[in-house]
């Protein structure tokens, strides 16, 4: 059973450009979370996702950032127009059901340098 | 609010024993830890549930005080393998702010196993 993956793993963007991060849970997992975690820091929430919908985006700045969790399909998190300070690790994570009873397993993360 | 881990980082010999602290000012469902290798995963160890109920691997061992909003990690007879920072993540009560899927994670305890 394969874990969740992500891709890139590592990804260098120019100030201005977008970055596209990719994410596909654990088969049998429909709920997805998008966190950020910048060097010598703990992970923060950014989004929830189940299938086709946003549930939870408290944590994803309003501006540049998107998520998205089609029907079919790896979950994208999308940054338009990235600055340097969104240089940090992406981590996306999945579960079965949602709820504070059940783990989420990481994926790898994608690096996301911003020249 | 982000929970306190406690100490920030710990140093050890091969054999030795460790207690992580994790404290948090809401009152609490779940307390989830974690561990993170460098340019690595998170990976599941352990959920403490209200009640008293655990779910993880066998050979951690971890308590939760309900009362006072804190668990404890115990790691015993440290191996090599055990060096990596540790994370835990909290899930507040319903009631008491935030959701009931959204972890929160603290900023981590670095632990260094050296032969």
């Amino acid at each position: 059973n394969a874990g969740v993956m992500q891709n890139p793993r590592h990804l260098v963007r120019r100030r201005g450009q977008e970055a596209r991060l990719r994410c596909s849970p654990m088969k049998g997992h429909s709920h997805v979370y998008w966190y950020r975690q910048l060097p010598e820091e703990g992970l923060k929430f950014m989004v929830y996702l189940q299938k086709e919908n946003i549930i939870d985006e408290s944590g994803m700045p309003k501006e540049r950032f998107s998520a998205e969790f089609p029907k079919e399909g790896p979950s994208i998190l999308r940054i338009q127009q990235v600055v340097r300070g969104d240089s940090a690790a992406y981590f996306c994570a999945s579960s079965p059901t949602s709820g504070g009873y059940n783990e989420q397993f990481f994926g790898p993360g994608t690096r996301l340098t911003v020249l | 609010q982000q929970p306190v881990q406690s100490p920030q980082a710990v140093i050890l010999r091969e054999g030795e024993d460790a207690v992580i602290n994790c404290s948090s000012s809401k009152a609490l469902y779940s307390v989830h830890w974690y561990r993170q290798k460098h340019g690595e995963a998170p990976v599941f160890l352990m959920i403490l549930l209200k009640g008293g109920e655990q779910k993880g691997h066998e050979k951690i061992s971890a308590s939760f005080n309900e009362k006072k909003q804190q668990s404890s990690l115990y790691l015993t007879a440290s191996q090599l393998s055990y060096s990596g920072t540790y994370f835990c993540g909290t899930v507040p009560r319903l009631g008491s702010g935030g959701s009931n899927y959204k972890l929160t994670f603290g900023k981590g305890t670095l632990l260094t196993v050296n032969p």
